[in-house]
């Protein structure tokens, strides 16, 4: 069975601070991943996906995120964060197979931007 | 254009009764998911159906809960004899066609607390 983990529980930086999420996953065959984001009082929505081609992902809002294979990782990044990213970001992955709808997820890390 | 709406937002029950949760998918989407999310967890998947059938129910916990989609739009999950660990956040999503690279859309969630 796959499974996700998230390294950080709960992070704190101040704005314009650099932003890295860590995000591993355990399954050995082809894996669609995603993040998603949960700002306060609000639904789960999509930040980014990756399923094929450049590993390095784009998404709303300034995010992007690299899928290195050899190291099951799908690390979170943005460059400078502001305060209106303070929001649980969950990382998530499916994979071709049995059960390929499922979407896994982690655990969950909470973002605290400062002003 | 509207998204996933889910009824009631909130729900709180005694232990032993029954209760149904609502979920109504984007409109034209055709893939519907239920997951569970518990205080400090990711979501994790309960079901899938893909039309009026479910076409993956691995993740229901025990019998007491059951899910319908009868006409392909609107589903409803079921939990007959609550007990106090069911308490979570039920959240729905919806996908176009059920493809797995694609976006699932996530709903509001109904919070169950069961007292």
């Amino acid at each position: 069975a796959q499974s996700v983990s998230q390294h950080n529980h709960h992070v704190i930086l101040s704005e314009a601070a650099s932003l890295e999420l860590g995000c591993n996953y355990s399954y050995g065959g082809t894996v669609n991943l995603f993040w998603y984001v949960q700002y306060p009082g609000q639904h789960l929505q999509l930040l980014l996906k990756y399923f094929s081609g450049d590993p390095l992902v784009k998404g709303i809002k300034g995010f992007e995120a690299e899928f290195i294979k050899s190291k099951f990782s799908f690390n979170l990044r943005k460059p400078s964060v502001q305060w209106s990213d303070t929001a649980e970001y969950f990382c998530a992955v499916n994979s071709l197979g049995a059960g390929s709808y499922q979407l896994t997820f982690g655990k969950g890390t909470k973002l605290s931007v400062i002003p | 254009g509207a998204g996933v709406s889910q009824t009631p937002s909130n729900k709180v029950t005694e232990k032993g009764k029954y209760v149904e949760l609502r979920c109504d998918p984007i409109s034209g989407h055709t893939a519907l998911y239920w997951y569970r999310q518990s205080l400090g967890q990711g979501p994790e998947f309960l079901i899938y159906f893909q039309g009026t059938g479910a076409a993956d129910d691995s993740g229901l916990p025990n019998d007491r809960f059951f899910a319908v989609r009868p006409e392909g739009s609107v589903s409803t999950l079921k939990i007959q004899r609550t007990e106090r660990g069911d308490s979570a956040v039920y959240l729905c999503a919806s996908s176009k066609a059920g493809q797995i690279q694609e976006t699932q859309y996530f709903g509001p969630g109904t919070r169950l607390l069961v007292l």
